[in-house]
């Protein structure tokens, strides 16, 4: 069976200081994962996707991805945090039909 | 280009009644999906329509249904409303092709009382 993890249910970091949230997949095949965060009263923007080649995939507001297989891990990274990525980050894996499975997501905190 | 639309954004119901959403997709997008979204359960998958067909469907009962038109805009609906159902409704659309990321709308706030 196909599932998400986010081990990291809320992360409080300082404003400027590096960020790593975590993500597990479970999934028989190649996976296609993606990052997208949601802020408070909407909806969820994608931030980045991978789908095969490089395992370091870059995303819009300076943020990162890195696919690991032997961990099945697919964990989001940014150097220096802002006061405005405080969100719900939300971690996606995709199979054929356009299902997509949802980590519960990771509440991120920053301090001035 | 217009981003998904979802209406009403809010919404208050008692139980028993029942409810009808609305989301209008992306141009060109024919897959529509809809999830449920509580505090501490993250997205739940509901279903998936593309081309006005049931594709695939979560574990929900029977109490949601949903539909797709020719236009792709698609609703859905919830009877007898439970106070479980409170709850954010999402609904995104996406190309055909499972390497396509999903577009959310901003959600339909559904509050029973």
């Amino acid at each position: 069976a196909q599932s998400v993890t986010q081990p990291d249910i809320h992360i409080t970091v300082s404003e400027g200081a590096s960020l790593e949230l975590r993500c597990n997949y479970s999934y028989g095949a190649t996976p296609y994962l993606f990052w997208y965060v949601q802020s408070p009263g909407q909806g969820l923007q994608l931030l980045l996707k991978y789908f095969s080649g490089d395992t370091l995939v870059q995303g819009i507001k300076g943020f990162e991805a890195e696919f690991k297989r032997s961990q099945s891990s697919f964990n989001l990274r940014k150097p220096s945090v802002h006061w405005s990525d405080a969100a719900e980050y939300f971690c996606a894996v995709a199979r054929t039909g356009n299902q997509f499975y949802f980590g519960t997501g990771t509440s991120l905190t920053v301090i001035p | 280009k217009a981003g998904v639309t979802q209406t009403p954004r809010y919404l208050i119901k008692t139980r028993g009644q029942q409810v009808t959403l609305s989301c209008s997709p992306i141009s060109g997008h024919r897959s529509v999906s809809w999830y449920q979204q509580t505090p501490g359960q993250g997205l739940q998958f509901l279903f998936e329509y593309f081309s006005e067909t049931q594709r695939n469907k979560g574990n929900f009962p029977g109490r949601f249904s949903g539909r797709q038109f020719s236009n792709s805009r698609s609703e859905m609906n919830v009877s007898t409303l439970e106070l479980g159902d409170s709850a954010l409704y999402l609904c995104a659309s996406s190309l055909e092709g499972y390497n396509q990321p999903q577009h959310f709308g901003d959600g339909t706030r559904l509050s029973i009382l």
